[in-house]
């Protein structure tokens, strides 16, 4: 079945640090991605919807300055947490889903990050 | 506006025993996709079973199935002989053309020995 591939899966650093988290679709072409942040306990809150080759798309709330998503190609979407700290700890899910597909193919999830900022 | 609903935050059920966990839904689209996803400790988000809202039939997978009543909106979980690996948080979704699934606050389920 299809892959993604999210990278790294554990990050602790830093406060004022810049992190990125990388979201890899291995066998197949990743027209959308997905990212989501889910705190303890809860459900995953879409945080924006990349294309390739286009702008992210921001759900209300979410600081594009703060989060930028880069999806430059079919098979790799970027999620950087800019001068992070301790508020922006949680747990970052990416998703991916294919060129072909339609509404119902389910999402393929990364096994996600957990990032702690000190 | 598209909502999802879990009422029941937890549950606990006996090993080989059933369960059923619930989820209501609200939207105006009539075409829509409805999914189970579980989330086990490893956080890693694994797909239960789907149903397509045009089909009558109730989807099934091995000890999983669905109770689709689509005009009440309502989509539970039963899972048989409920194994102790089915411990985990489980999660209804939402999905129409729009892509974007909706997912319910989800419900964690332990599976007692």
């Amino acid at each position: 079945g299809a892959v993604v591939s999210q990278h790294p899966s554990r990050v602790i650093c830093k406060s004022g640090t810049s992190v990125k988290i990388e979201c890899r679709s291995l066998d197949f072409q990743a027209t959308t991605m997905f990212w989501y942040r889910q705190f303890p306990k809860q459900s995953l809150m879409l945080m924006a919807t990349s294309n390739e080759g286009s702008k992210a798309t921001y759900e209300q709330g979410v600081e594009k300055d703060k989060f930028l998503i880069n999806h430059a190609s079919l098979t790799l979407s970027t999620l950087t947490v800019t001068s992070a700290h301790p508020e922006d700890s949680s747990f970052y899910i990416c998703s991916a889903r294919g060129a072909t597909g339609i509404s119902n193919q389910p999402q393929h999830f990364g096994d996600g990050t957990r990032l702690s900022i000190l | 506006a598209q909502t999802v609903t879990q009422s029941q935050p937890e549950m606990s059920v006996q090993e080989a025993e059933t369960v059923t966990l619930s989820c209501t839904y609200d939207t105006s689209e009539n075409n829509y996709y409805l999914f189970w996803y579980k989330q086990p400790p490893s956080r890693q988000m694994i797909l239960v079973i789907r149903q397509e809202a045009y089909k009558q039939q109730n989807a099934t997978e091995n000890r999983f199935s669905v109770n689709f009543q689509k005009a009440a909106k309502s989509f539970s979980l039963k899972i048989s002989d409920s194994q102790l690996g089915d411990t985990a948080m489980y999660f209804c979704a939402f999905i129409y053309t729009g892509n974007q699934f909706y997912f319910g606050t989800g419900t964690s389920l332990t599976v007692i020995p």
